[in-house]
């Protein structure tokens, strides 16, 4: 089954780390880019950082610059999330996600087509 | 950093109505818009992208479309299952962002 499984989430306090996995089965892994997205009810749906599929590109959403590091291991179909310096906004369910396109009137079209079922991270003393 | 709102927060309709959906964008994005919806203890899932391509089995009734600010997700019929939250979410230039979300209800 065409899967993304995420694990590693738990309960931390301010300023300790965190490395999130996302395990992907029954795709070429290494023919996509991929996401982080997290989610939280207060500030809904956030995209975190991008992956180039060979790990060349890496982009971030700029409240998590230097603190967190997306990599990807190819030869293991697994997408990973090193997370230092947490902070209490940091507490979210934190999605793995395949990005996909499409290329439309010369233009190229990305969109999250596979997402994991997350995994709960929380920032508390 | 591209703000998407999107309007209204909460849609209450019946099964068999339609449903429009608005999404406004703080610069001009062209059509690098897509649409996602979410159910309850679900994740989310691909409707729209491209402001008006519809993903691989979604059904017809899912329609979006806009350019540049404003876009416009429409469900021209609501099937029970169609009652969840919709985000709308732009790839024009990074950060990605995503609307806070429009949740349809009965």
């Amino acid at each position: 089954e065409v899967q993304l499984v995420e694990s590693g989430g738990g309960l931390v306090q301010p300023g300790e780390s965190l490395r999130l996995s996302c395990a992907a089965s029954d795709f070429t892994f290494s023919n996509y880019w991929m996401s982080w997205v997290r989610q939280t009810p207060g500030k809904g749906l956030e995209w975190v950082a991008n992956v180039k599929q060979d790990g060349s590109e890496k982009y971030y959403v700029d409240s998590v610059k230097g603190r967190f590091t997306i990599s990807r291991d190819n030869a293991k179909n697994s997408l990973y999330l090193q997370m230092n310096s947490l902070r209490a906004e940091d507490t979210a369910v934190y999605y793995c996600a395949r990005v996909d396109g499409a290329s439309l009137g010369g233009l190229s079209h990305w969109y999250f087509d596979l997402w994991g079922r997350g995994t709960l991270v929380t920032v508390s003393s | 950093e591209v703000v998407l709102t999107q309007s209204p927060g909460t849609l209450s309709l019946s099964p068999g109505e339609r449903a429009t959906l608005s999404c406004r964008a703080s610069h001009n994005i062209g059509s690098f818009l897509a649409w996602y919806q979410q159910k309850p203890g679900q994740v989310p899932r691909l409707l729209i992208y491209a402001a008006s391509s519809r993903a691989t089995g979604i059904p017809d009734r899912f329609s979006g479309s806009g350019s540049g600010t404003d876009f416009t997700l429409t469900i021209s019929r609501l099937e029970p299952e169609d009652f969840a939250v919709y985000y709308c979410q732009q790839y024009s230039g990074s950060p990605w962002t995503f609307g806070q979300g429009t949740k349809v209800e009965i």
